[in-house]
């Protein structure tokens, strides 16, 4: 119940395309959703981040879209770059910890 | 912003030996710090929770006896992995939490990789 399931475990994306990562928890006592881009041999660095009371939230290009009844989330990536190639995870927190996903490698093709 | 400091960036030490490595919140006060281990291509494997003063928390499955969280202060945690033999390679990463930072703030260090030789 603790477990948040990601996919797709990679991902290619043209440029200027949209990119779109997804998430599926259990646990309804999670309280918190993050997004988190971490590129090789860094830490993690916050994306963006969402509350079950909200069905979207919206950054620059990136948005987060929640189904609070579908236990399920989404990243989306509008106009992805290059630069945006890394590995992203979802996570959610539940009794003060972070639980993360699998992970989404993420490749912009030029 | 929250920044988190984590030193070292990477190590090698010889098997047997311990390594400490330490992790700083350089802008705010961390009530509470995390210390994950990330191997290859995988995700982020909670190892412990530590509130300032108190014992760390660890998760099961994690040796506390091999890894010594000392978090004596709010803006220092470390992590001491003990007797350190080469299945202790890995990247390890620290994060810091604040409950002024909304309550929901988790503020990650660059992380360390450790190579045990």
């Amino acid at each position: 119940q603790q477990q948040v399931k990601q996919s797709p475990q990679s991902l290619i994306v043209q440029k200027g395309g949209i990119s779109i990562i997804n998430c599926a928890y259990e646990n309804t006592a999670f309280d918190y959703f993050p997004w988190y881009q971490q590129f090789p041999g860094k830490g993690p660095a916050l994306l963006i981040a969402i509350r079950p009371d909200v069905s979207e939230k919206k950054e620059g290009r990136f948005t987060i879209s929640f189904n609070k009844s579908a236990k399920q989330f989404s990243l989306h990536i509008m106009d992805s770059q290059p630069g945006d190639s890394a590995t992203y995870f979802c996570a959610a927190r539940g009794a003060q910890k972070l639980v993360f996903g699998q992970g989404t490698r993420l490749t912009i093709n030029p | 912003g929250a920044v988190v400091s984590q030193h070292p960036s990477w190590v090698i030490c010889k098997s047997g030996t311990s390594v400490k490595i330490e992790c700083r919140s350089l802008d705010f006060q961390a009530t509470t710090m995390f210390w994950y281990r990330q191997f290859p291509k995988q995700s982020l494997m909670l190892m412990a929770t530590s509130n300032e003063g108190s014992k760390a928390t660890y998760e099961q499955g994690v040796e506390k006896d091999k890894f010594l969280i000392n978090h004596a202060s709010l803006t220092l945690s470390t992590l001491t992995v003990t007797s350190a033999h080469p299945e202790d390679s890995s990247f390890y990463i620290c994060s810091a939490s604040a409950t002024g930072q909304g309550g929901y703030g988790y503020t990650f260090g660059s992380g360390t990789r450790l190579t045990v030789v």
